[in-house]
């Protein structure tokens, strides 16, 4: 079965310092999805991605992260200048185009990642 | 603007008892419902979804949720536990927009 992978799986970090999560998302899907989860909190929006841009972003998507697809299959987040408070799991997900895919795909279901837990010190 | 409440962050069940996982969800328009399960150190994995087709929706491992519009609520049910259940499970909401939304979580504790 398909699925998305993402690396690295555990990121230990200084706080101030650049952070690449990577994503490579199911190979025919076209839209791609960012979403972080703090311990011991509810999985967060951050951050979709159509069409080579932001289809839309959360109050948390500040100007210290960036999303890009560099090439046709990896879906990148960074963090320009980490801070304690972006210490959670990150997620990434992707969806193909309404009307596609089989009973446990199809236009609303996203596929998620196993996550990139990033720790920041 | 959608949103979704879990209620209860930790369930308790012995193994064979009926799981209910409660959900209830806030949509000015016809929602699409989802669960999704977390098992240990994995990422979120599809249970079921409701896409306005049948309000029973039947999912995987024996799970299955309840669409019930006058009561907002998207309840996931399992008749009998198995210790393999034991996992985080968030239902979500995806409106009109493109974002899925998810609650807080609830934890699944099976007892044996």
């Amino acid at each position: 079965e398909p699925e998305v992978t993402q690396t690295p799986s555990h990121q230990v970090t200084q706080m101030g310092q650049e952070v690449i999560l990577r994503c490579v998302p199911i190979s025919n899907h076209l839209y791609f999805y960012w979403y972080r989860q703090i311990l011991g909190q509810k999985v967060e929006f951050l951050v979709s991605f159509y069409n080579n841009e932001i289809s839309e972003k959360s109050e948390i998507f500040d100007d210290q992260f960036s999303v890009e697809r560099p090439d046709g299959s990896n879906f990148t987040l960074k963090i320009r200048s980490t801070k304690l408070e972006d210490s959670a799991m990150y997620f990434c997900a992707s969806r193909d185009l309404p009307g596609t895919g089989g009973a446990s795909t199809g236009a609303n279901v996203l596929t998620f990642g196993a996550g990139s837990r990033l720790t920041v010190l | 603007a959608q949103s979704v409440t879990q209620l209860g962050s930790h369930v308790s069940v012995s193994e064979g008892a009926l799981v209910l996982l409660r959900c209830n969800y806030s949509s000015s328009v016809p929602p699409y419902l989802f669960w999704y399960v977390q098992y240990p150190n994995q990422g979120l994995q599809l249970l079921l979804k409701y896409t306005s087709a049948a309000t029973l929706v039947k999912g995987i491992n024996g799970f299955e949720a309840e669409f019930k519009k006058s009561e907002t609520s998207f309840h996931l049910t399992k008749p009998s536990a198995h210790m393999s259940d034991a996992a985080e499970y968030f239902c979500a909401v995806r409106g009109r927009d493109d974002k899925i939304i998810f609650g807080k979580g609830t934890r699944l504790h099976i007892l044996p």
